[in-house]
């Protein structure tokens, strides 16, 4: 079965960082782009990041560069999320999200379940 | 940035009832547009992608047409799990944008 299952939320003070990971099973992680995608309680869906098949090539939303890092270990088929500086305006649930082949750089037809990150005092 | 504006914001209708969804882009996406379910508390659904595709295991009632700047996903004939959130998203330009959604609800 091909799953996503991300991991690495929780409650986190302004300024603070986290790290969310998201383990692939199923189906040949290295061959695929993937993503992260956000979502604020109540709100819609809001890409932030994409990397490369080889971690060669990352893409951020502006409001998340500088702050936050995506990457990936193949050996692993593991992809991460490296928050820092967090904002209350962070909050969300994050995905895991696949980008098949034929729809790079974005479209994603495998999404994890979520993993809810509150930025709070 | 592009900017996905989705029209109506809640559209009311019956289980049976013909549903039309519109995406509009504020400049050419293309065809490099895809539209997604999702039911509360559960992640996201790919249906269609590149405007008219249907994603692996999306029954037929589901349909997207268009290219450019304005997009249609139809339901032909709403089932009661077909009630949800429904989004648009385009892979066209950086950064990767959605549009704000429209709720299907039941009338």
């Amino acid at each position: 079965e091909v799953q996503l299952v991300e991991s690495g939320g929780g409650l986190v003070q302004p300024g603070g960082s986290l790290r969310l990971s998201c383990t692939a099973s199923g189906f040949t992680f290295s061959s695929y782009w993937m993503s992260w995608v956000r979502q604020a309680p109540g709100k819609g869906l809001e890409w932030v990041a994409n990397i490369k098949q080889d971690g060669s090539g990352n893409y951020y939303v502006d409001s998340v560069k500088g702050r936050f890092t995506i990457s990936r270990d193949n050996a692993r088929n593991s992809l991460y999320l490296q928050m820092n500086s967090l904002r209350a305006e962070d909050t969300a649930v994050y995905y895991c999200a696949r980008v098949p082949a034929a729809a790079a750089p974005g479209t994603f037809d495998i999404w994890g379940q979520g993993t809810m990150v509150t930025v709070s005092s | 940035e592009i900017v996905l504006t989705q029209s109506p914001a809640t559209l009311s209708l019956s289980p049976g009832e013909r549903a039309t969804l519109s995406c509009r882009a504020s400049q050419s996406v293309r065809n490099y547009l895809a539209w997604y379910q999702q039911k509360p508390g559960q992640s996201p659904r790919l249906l269609i992608y590149d405007a008219s595709n249907r994603a692996t295991g999306i029954p037929a009632r589901f349909s997207g047409s268009g290219s450019g700047t304005d997009f249609t996903l139809t339901i032909s004939s709403l089932e009661p799990e077909d009630f949800a959130v429904y989004y648009c998203q385009q892979r066209s330009n950086w950064p990767l944008t959605f549009g704000g959604g429209t709720r299907v609800e039941i009338k």
